[in-house]
């Protein structure tokens, strides 16, 4: 079957960069994806990536995708302590597949 | 616009009861998703609209599962004669339908059975 597979864990200080990585089986999606999902709330959409670029920059946002290695990774520069939260990678068209998500938590 | 609502958002039932659950999706978004979150995982899928027509259901996990769309706007996700293990964060998320420029979810209906 198809998984999405990421780390659970990851901790940086304040004002370092953050790097998330997460690894898929599924090719055929058109996007991947990265969401962020604070406490109490839903799944917030933060950027995107058509599955022919290879990298894709937004504000403090750079997501890398390597497409022979089915790696997609989201890194933060300048980490701040309002982006502590669990970040989703995902893939898929009309029945999205999700990771278990990366707890990421930033000291001051 | 208030994006994505589901109602309610906590519901605790005795096994065995049904329940139902409620999303609103954006009004000009016509392909409507549902998602079940357990603890430290990711959303899994369960079932998609567009507009009224259900397109993928196979992936629900039992049949004590449905959803309907019956007039392509709002949609309802019942679970008949509940267990234990349904409990669970219940999600939806709708998109405009062109292209796959990822979904809005909504705050999901929180799932105890008793």
């Amino acid at each position: 079957g198809e998984d999405v597979e990421q780390s659970l864990f990851l901790s940086v200080r304040e004002g370092d960069s953050s790097v998330i990585n997460c690894t898929y089986t599924d090719s055929s999606s058109t996007y991947l994806y990265w969401y962020k999902q604070e406490p109490g709330a839903g799944l917030q959409l933060l950027t995107y990536i058509f599955s022919n670029m290879d990298m894709k920059q937004d504000q403090r946002l750079t997501v890398l995708l390597n497409k022979k290695d089915k790696h997609l990774s989201l890194r933060i520069a300048d980490t701040q302590t309002g982006d502590s939260a669990i970040y989703f990678c995902a893939e898929g068209n009309n029945d999205m597949r999700f990771g278990a998500g990366t707890r990421l938590t930033v000291k001051p | 616009d208030t994006g994505v609502s589901q109602d309610p958002r906590h519901k605790i039932t005795k096994r065995g009861q049904n329940v139902t659950f409620r999303c609103d999706p954006i009004s000009e978004h016509n392909r409507l998703y549902w998602y079940r979150q357990t603890l430290g995982q990711g959303p899994e899928f369960l079932t998609y609209f567009q507009n009224e027509a259900q397109l993928e259901k196979s992936r629900l996990l039992s049949d004590r599962f449905s959803a309907e769309r019956p007039k392509g706007s709002f949609s309802t996700l019942e679970i008949q004669r509940t267990e234990q293990g349904d409990s669970a964060m219940y999600l939806c998320a709708s998109s405009p339908g062109r292209g796959y420029y990822g979904y809005t979810f909504g705050s999901g209906t929180r799932l105890t059975v008793v």
